[in-house]
């Protein structure tokens, strides 16, 4: 299994700019997370999906941030219009729900200028 | 509301002490979950362990060991004999009812040589 996989790995981009990241979570896994971390708030989570539905969007930050999934292999997470203070490594992670453990992606680290 | 408390910022060690890291939660869930990760400097978060509320008996991976104790809500991790190789930031983290994962603050671990 390839694990979950985030593109892009960095992303750099100007403030104002539309940003999207994506993720493929692990086949087989019904639970989709989306977190930021960052030195000062440490690991946050954004938003989390069951089976492709929204179950808890509390942590998003404002609405600039918005995240889809559309179908069971794939995700976005997007950020229109960028700040300078969205900057942060993103993470991805899934599991098969029920509590079990969570396996994160690489994470894309987004800096905006 | 559950909330995951590492009250231990930071913690340095020399090579082949024992080290502990702390770890408090809070949950008014009867069932949830118990997690550690390990972020190295390579920045991916990689799963430890996984323990239910249910089960209290305190568990032994090679050098690691976890404690789990409900009476204080605690799930303590211990690395004995630390290598170089433990270098890394340690996250505890809580799952209940909701499916989400609550992550604590982080501890750093440097072991020096």
């Amino acid at each position: 299994d390839a694990g979950v996989i985030q593109s892009p790995r960095h992303e750099v981009t100007e403030m104002g700019q539309e940003v999207t990241l994506r993720c493929k979570p692990i086949s087989g896994h019904n639970s989709l997370f989306w977190y930021r971390q960052t030195m000062m708030r440490g690991l946050e989570l954004l938003i989390y999906f069951n089976n492709n539905v929204p179950i808890d969007d509390s942590g998003m930050p404002e609405d600039r941030f918005s995240a889809k999934m559309p179908n069971a292999s794939f995700s976005t997470l997007k950020i229109q219009p960028s700040e300078p203070r969205d900057s942060a490594v993103y993470f991805c992670a899934s599991n098969q729900g029920l509590n079990t453990e969570a396996f994160f992606g690489q994470g894309t680290r987004l800096t905006v200028v | 509301a559950q909330k995951v408390t590492q009250a231990q910022t930071e913690i340095s060690v020399v090579e082949k002490e024992d080290v502990t890291l702390d770890c408090v939660y809070e949950t008014r869930d009867t069932t949830y979950y118990l997690f550690w990760y390990k972020q190295p400097p390579s920045g991916e978060l990689v799963f430890l362990i996984r323990r239910n509320s249910f089960d209290e008996q305190n568990e032994i991976s090679g050098r690691y060991s976890w404690n789990f104790q409900k009476s204080t809500s605690s799930f303590n991790f211990t690395i004995t004999a630390s290598q170089v190789v433990d270098s890394a930031v340690y996250f505890c983290a809580l799952s209940g009812y909701g499916q989400n994962f609550v992550f604590g603050p982080g501890t750093r671990l440097s072991v020096l040589p």
